[in-house]
């Protein structure tokens, strides 16, 4: 079935310290990869994506890396502050929809 | 630039009632895609409607219906309401309907069943 599996479920780093978030994918036909940040209360906002004929792509501290062939991505944020706490999810395009995963609660402890 | 609205912001309804949600899309773009978020869940795809056709469903039964208007803002109708449709409903909009283009979301509207 469409599925998308993210791990870790929660994740607490010091302030400076990087965060890996890493997501796997069931359709090897999916292309694209957005990740989103929700803070609580909020919306969810597009953060960075990638798409599959691209293995990585970067944005200041965060990056994305992609392994279409063990279908899955990550998320890499580097020199963590206290305002990157909030959850995070990651999604996969399938039949034309997102698949969302269950996202990362990711604590930034100063 | 005109980003994604939704009203209303929150919402109390009794088991069996109907609701309808609505969603104004980000000026451009002609796709608005619906989600269902739990508490603690990622968003789950209702459906999507491009060009005011429906384009795309998830597993939610007929009950959960919508509509897109040529102005390409959008509706959500629940009908005879269960408990466990307590939830933050969000919608998206996008430039395509194809599922490959960035998705920008409104600030959803939280119904509560009692």
């Amino acid at each position: 079935g469409e599925n998308v599996e993210q791990h870790p479920s929660t994740l607490s780093v010091q302030e400076g310290d990087s965060a890996v978030i890493k997501c796997t994918y069931s359709d090897s036909a999916s292309n694209y990869f957005p990740w989103y940040k929700q803070e609580l209360g909020k919306r969810p906002q597009l953060i960075i994506d990638i798409r599959s004929n691209v293995g990585e792509k970067k944005d200041q501290r965060i990056a994305v890396t992609l392994n279409k062939t063990a279908k899955h991505f990550s998320l890499h944020i580097t020199e963590t502050q206290p305002e990157d706490s909030a959850v995070y999810f990651c999604a996969a395009s399938m039949g034309g929809k997102l698949i969302f995963g269950q996202g990362t609660e990711l604590s930034v402890k100063p | 630039e005109t980003g994604v609205t939704q009203s209303p912001t929150h919402l109390i309804k009794t088991r069996g009632q109907q609701v309808t949600l609505r969603c104004s899309s980000q000026s451009g773009h002609n796709t608005v895609s619906w989600y269902q978020q739990a508490l603690g869940q990622g968003p789950q795809f209702i459906f999507q409607y491009y060009r005011e056709e429906e384009n795309g469903r998830g597993n939610f039964p007929p009950r959960f219906s919508g509509l897109q208007f040529p102005n390409y803002s959008s509706e959500l109708n629940v009908n005879a309401l269960e408990l466990d449709d307590s939830a933050l409903y969000l919608c998206a909009s996008s430039l395509q309907g194809d599922g490959n283009q960035p998705q920008h979301f409104g600030d959803g509207t939280r119904l509560s069943i009692l």
